[in-house]
């Protein structure tokens, strides 16, 4: 059984439509994350959610949404989307939020074109 | 702002031998740091975990070191094996419960 799913693994759309990525985790945890890795293979957090409550939003624009219907789910949604979006998305958990391991997805790559 | 640094970007050892990737952050205030390997296309997973109270961890042939007062933490790999080919990242988790991420360390192991 995969721990962290995420859904697609890969999306190719044009500038300025709405897209969502979707994430699962069965392993329990309380948090979950969203992380975005660049070309340079920087990864970089975006949001992270304990409880279903958001605790951080790193200064990303309003167009991304995430909504945590459960503990188990962290979807990621993304308005108008830009040619500086196109990166691979990593959604992670985590049983704790400071001192728990991180437990990773596979990567959902978004190509904007 | 924390910054994790890591050296070097890139290794070619042959295999058998034994080696140390390096990861330096900024802000001494951690919670814990983390170890994980990226193969290509892939997701990050997990190797060790160090708390912020801890020294070292170990698992297998892998060792971590953390020296939180200096900032500087170790992966010591043994016996390096063509499996062991892949990029290898720190990340430290810090104030308001924030992981950041080194630049990484890009290892392959040649036969």
């Amino acid at each position: 059984d995969t721990a962290v799913s995420q859904t697609p693994k890969y999306l190719v759309t044009q500038m300025g439509n709405d897209k969502s990525i979707k994430c699962e985790q069965n392993l329990g945890h309380d948090t979950m994350y969203w992380y975005k890795q660049d070309s340079k293979k920087f990864l970089k957090i975006m949001f992270s959610y304990n409880n279903k409550e958001l605790i951080i939003n790193e200064t990303v624009p309003n167009r991304f949404s995430p909504k945590s219907p459960d503990k188990a789910h962290l979807n990621l949604h993304i308005n108008s989307l830009e040619l500086g979006d196109s990166a691979v998305y990593f959604c992670a958990s985590s049983q704790q939020l400071s001192t728990g391991e991180l437990f990773f997805g596979e990567g959902s790559r978004l190509t904007v074109l | 702002k924390q910054e994790v640094t890591q050296i070097p970007a890139a290794l070619s050892v042959p295999e058998g031998e034994n080696l140390v990737l390096n990861c330096s952050f900024t802000d001494s205030a951690i919670y814990n740091l983390q170890w994980f390997r990226q193969d290509p296309g892939k997701g990050l997973t997990s190797l060790l975990l160090i708390q912020s109270s801890q020294r070292e961890q170990t698992s297998g042939r892998l060792n971590a070191s953390l020296d939180k007062s200096s900032g500087r933490s170790t992966l010591y790999i043994a016996a390096s094996q063509p499996g062991d080919s892949a990029t290898y990242l720190c990340a430290v988790t810090g104030t308001a419960s924030k992981l950041t991420f080194g630049t990484g360390t890009r290892l392959q192991v040649t036969l």
